[in-house]
């Protein structure tokens, strides 16, 4: 098993550019979070998702929009990227109310 | 509602000395916790869980937490600290219900000190 991977581990963008964080979880978990990580705040919830076709929206959605067409993947898009977007981005998967499993992360720098 | 608190952003111990860092939660309804951790640019591990069965619990690499439910805490301990433990680590809780509500506390920086 891969367990959730993450691309691109890093990425640069300019204001106002669009992108997709990619993840992808081969453990059948029902399950998906993405977070942001800045220094010193722990990890915020910006979405979830309880199963395929399901999300909703975490502490701090604004600037972002997900979807979850399979149970495997639950990408994360951000549409005007603008410098308070500058984060490190982790996807997590897990089965119920037991412990969640991470990505890597996504570094990513808004210029 | 929900939140944890982790009661100190920094530690600092000596290499073979006790560790101990501080996690406090409140929640209306039996909560799950979870201590993870992070070494520099990686990403979450988990180290243990709590989810109602014994309050002490064991988890890898020697370290240990205690649910305390009178005191509303899940302190992290070991015994001895290894250079290799320095990282930062972050109390979880998960709040059983609809959905599963996820709180992470701020972190704790852990250096320890050759």
């Amino acid at each position: 098993n891969a367990g959730v991977t993450q691309t691109p581990k890093f990425r640069i963008l300019k204001i106002g550019q669009s992108m997709t964080l990619q993840c992808t979880q081969d453990m059948n978990h029902n399950y998906m979070y993405w977070y942001r990580q800045d220094p010193g705040m722990g990890l915020k919830l910006i979405y979830y998702s309880v199963g395929a076709g399901i999300t909703d929206k975490g502490e701090v959605p604004n600037g972002y929009n997900v979807s979850r067409s399979t149970t495997e993947d639950f990408p994360l898009r951000l549409e005007l990227a603008a410098p308070s977007q500058t984060s490190v981005y982790f996807c997590a998967s897990s089965y119920s109310r037991t412990e969640s499993f991470f990505g890597q992360g996504t570094r990513l720098t808004v210029v | 509602a929900q939140s944890v608190t982790q009661l100190d952003s920094h530690v600092s111990v000596s290499e073979g000395t006790p560790v101990l860092l501080r996690c406090n939660y409140s929640s209306s309804y039996s909560p799950s916790l979870f201590w993870y951790v992070q070494h520099p640019n990686k990403g979450l591990q988990l180290l243990l869980k709590y989810t109602s069965a014994a309050t002490l619990v064991k988890g890898i690499n020697g370290f240990e937490a205690e649910f305390k439910k009178s005191e509303t805490s899940f302190h992290l301990t070991k015994p001895s600290a290894h250079m290799s433990d320095a990282a930062e680590y972050f109390c979880v809780v998960i709040l059983s219900g609809g959905y599963q509500k996820v709180t992470f506390g701020t972190g704790t920086k852990l250096q320890v000190i050759p």
